[in-house]
């Protein structure tokens, strides 16, 4: 059955150093999106993506948030300058489309994400 | 500001009794509806999607929306300890890009 990845399952960066997320979405999937869990959070919506260009994003995705489909495959999260508050679960998800019956999306496994 | 409320539990019920679990929501627009089931430190595992008022049914689980009264509903018969996790009730916005706003969830714990 077709799902998800992410890579890495999980990153340890410094405060201020920049990270990059990845994902590979199901392959005929259209919609992808980011989300965030903090601990003990509920899960956040981050951005939504079609078309190579963002469909809608969150008041948490701020200027030092990107996202990006660099190739036919991969759709990746950029943080710029990471914050301690930036410590949580990224979770990539996609959907084969935005109508009703195909909107389901299907979460990857996550990215455990720890500024230090 | 888009709201989906859910019992936070824990919800413990004996193994082969049916668990019920239950989420309001605040859009009345909505129309699409997820029931989300999530281990501790892993992601969400989509159990069951809803569009339609009335009950749907898939093995053991049947999930009940109610437009009317904002209300999304989900049981699960014959519950086993392996179905102790928590349940995360989301709500899609499909004028905002397709986001899922997400309950906070409901802990279920299933004692042998």
């Amino acid at each position: 059955e077709p799902e998800v990845t992410q890579t890495p399952s999980h990153q340890v960066t410094q405060m201020g150093q920049e990270v990059i997320l990845r994902c590979v979405p199901i392959s005929n999937h259209l919609y992808f999106y980011w989300y965030r869990q903090i601990l003990g959070q509920k899960v956040e919506f981050l951005v939504s993506f079609y078309n190579n260009e963002i469909s809608e994003k969150s008041e948490i995705f701020d200027d030092q948030f990107s996202v990006e489909r660099p190739d036919g495959s991969n759709f990746t999260l950029k943080i710029r300058s990471t914050k301690l508050e930036d410590s949580a679960m990224y979770f990539c998800a996609s959907s084969e489309w935005a109508d009703i019956r195909g909107d389901t999306q299907y979460f990857g496994p996550g990215t455990r994400l720890t500024v230090l | 500001q888009k709201e989906v409320e859910q019992n936070s539990g824990p919800l413990s019920v004996p193994e082969g009794a049916i668990a019920s679990l239950n989420c309001t929501y605040s859009d009345r627009g909505s129309q699409s509806f997820f029931w989300y089931r999530q281990y501790s430190g892993k992601s969400p595992e989509l159990i069951m999607s809803i569009y339609s008022n009335g009950d749907k049914e898939d093995g053991r689980f049947t999930a009940q929306l109610n437009k009317a009264s904002q209300y999304v509903s989900l049981l699960i018969r014959d519950s086993q300890p392996s179905d102790s996790a928590t349940y995360l009730c989301a709500v899609l916005n499909n004028n905002a890009g397709n986001m899922l706003t997400f309950g906070g969830g409901t802990r279920l714990m299933v004692k042998p």
